[in-house]
């Protein structure tokens, strides 16, 4: 397993303004994704974070509005531009290895766009 | 795209009885995984199943993977408050992918 830590824990950010989410894990591994959640609801890829290349969004997710960065093998970001309150929602990244296929979750960041 | 549904979407309990959540779909998965999220928190990893029929038991709980690999249930004896979360199924469909296709989540509370 793995520890993984998401920095801010929680943000309340004005509409048209940008956060960027930080995801830092313990220990090297393969694969990063983001994903987002609306409080009691289940989870939504929006994209696998590959390291040293430009991120796989899934439908209905794009770079110009989630930028994703992964710099190395224990981090990665995550920022939500241009926000709206749309955007006002839990973003969670997650770690996974090639030799498994079980996904380790950050605590997740709640964001509040007014 | 591959929907897994889950049943109940709601479940309240009085601690100590029994109770099974359900994860089905049209769609094939290689392997299954169910997780337990608190308020506050990220999901954390309860099991994996890989083979169709496969049962696995950790303490009360006991999951089991359909034959053809399709649908899961988790099954929960004499219930405690401590089991009070959102539980998720995610499938897995294509073997070493890693990309995880949720289910609709399960809201249990346990009232003591």
């Amino acid at each position: 397993s793995a520890v993984i830590s998401q920095k801010p824990s929680r943000d309340i950010c004005q509409r048209g303004t940008s956060l960027t989410i930080q995801c830092q894990v313990d220990s090297q591994v393969t694969m990063m994704f983001w994903y987002r959640q609306q409080p009691g609801q289940s989870l939504t890829l929006i994209a696998t974070a590959n390291q040293g290349s430009e991120a796989t969004y899934e439908s209905g997710f794009v770079i110009d509005k989630f930028p994703i960065s992964r710099p190395n093998l224990t981090f990665s970001t995550l920022t939500v531009s241009n926000m709206s309150p749309e955007d006002s929602s839990i973003y969670l990244c997650s770690a996974a290895w090639t030799a498994t296929y079980e996904q380790y979750f950050g605590p997740g960041t709640r964001l509040t766009v007014t | 795209t591959q929907l897994l549904e889950q049943s109940p979407q709601f479940l309240s309990i009085q601690e100590g009885e029994n109770l099974t959540v359900y994860c089905n779909s049209s769609s094939v998965f290689s392997s299954l995984q169910w997780y337990r999220q608190e308020p506050g928190e990220g999901p954390v990893l309860l099991v994996t199943v890989v083979t169709g029929g496969e049962v696995k038991k950790l303490k009360r709980l006991t999951f089991q993977f359909g034959d053809a690999r399709k649908d899961s249930s988790l099954h929960i004896t004499a219930a405690q408050p401590g089991d009070t979360g959102l539980y998720l199924c995610a499938g897995e469909s294509n073997f070493g992918n890693e990309k995880l296709t949720f289910g609709t989540g399960t809201r249990l509370t346990i009232i003591p």
